[in-house]
């Protein structure tokens, strides 16, 4: 396993259209996480999910942003109706579970460049 | 308030010296923190983590923690050109899933 895996790497897209990301996360990682990033700023909390339940969700995520993680492993981010806004990196990080024995530091991916034009 | 913050600019610093990086975080409830270093283009990886007051120590990076201030710091010995990235500062709440991210500092080592 070499960590926290993201498809695609890049994506540009039209406004208006929909996109899919994709993200394994590490094999023995419950928690996943979904976070953008734009350029010059820290990364921002969109949602989190332990196992296949989606447990948080950032008010930056509105309703045409929904996240999925059917079976406890990968997770899918669409956004429907992109706007130029939604430009940004899309990270997906995963992290062990809690009491597991080690610490719950989260493993980031290496992102999904959004350019909506 | 931001809730991490990590005002100052771009820090230029010979090859061989200390970089010193500062970030504050405005919630007392944080409890975890952690610098994430993050080249160009690149995804955010963790170099450090710390969550008791003091310092904390491996190879050249030292966290240095203070609660009671609320300011976390990270010092880089015998900086080297492949330290040139952005240094994220992250803190984390207990019982909290998310990390806040502070919008980064720029490094840049100079041979």
């Amino acid at each position: 396993d070499t960590g926290v895996s993201q498809d695609p790497r890049h994506k540009i897209t039209k406004r208006g259209q929909n996109v899919t990301f994709r993200c394994d996360p590490i094999s023995e990682h419950n928690r996943l996480y979904w976070y953008r990033q734009t350029l010059g700023q820290g990364p921002e909390f969109l949602t989190y999910f332990q196992n296949e339940a989606q447990l948080e969700k950032s008010r930056l995520l509105s309703d045409r942003f929904s996240a999925e993680r059917p079976k406890g492993s990968f997770s899918t981010l669409e956004i429907q109706r992109t706007e130029q806004g939604d430009s940004a990196m899309y990270l997906c990080a995963s992290s062990l579970p809690l009491g597991s024995g080690g610490f719950n530091e989260a493993f980031f991916g290496q992102g999904t460049r959004l350019t909506v034009v | 308030q931001k809730e991490v913050e990590q005002n100052s600019g771009p820090l230029s610093v010979p090859e061989g010296a200390i970089a010193s990086l500062n970030c504050t975080y405005s919630d007392r409830g944080s409890q975890s923190f952690f610098w994430y270093r993050q080249y160009s283009g690149k995804s955010p990886e963790l170099i450090m983590f710390i969550y008791s007051n003091g310092d904390k120590e491996d190879g050249r990076f030292t966290a240095q923690l203070n609660k009671a201030s609320q300011y976390v710091s990270l010092l880089i010995r015998d900086s080297q050109p492949s330290d040139s990235a952005t240094y994220l500062c992250a803190v984390k709440r207990d019982g909290n899933n998310r990390l806040a991210f502070g919008k980064g500092n720029q490094v840049v080592v100079i041979p």
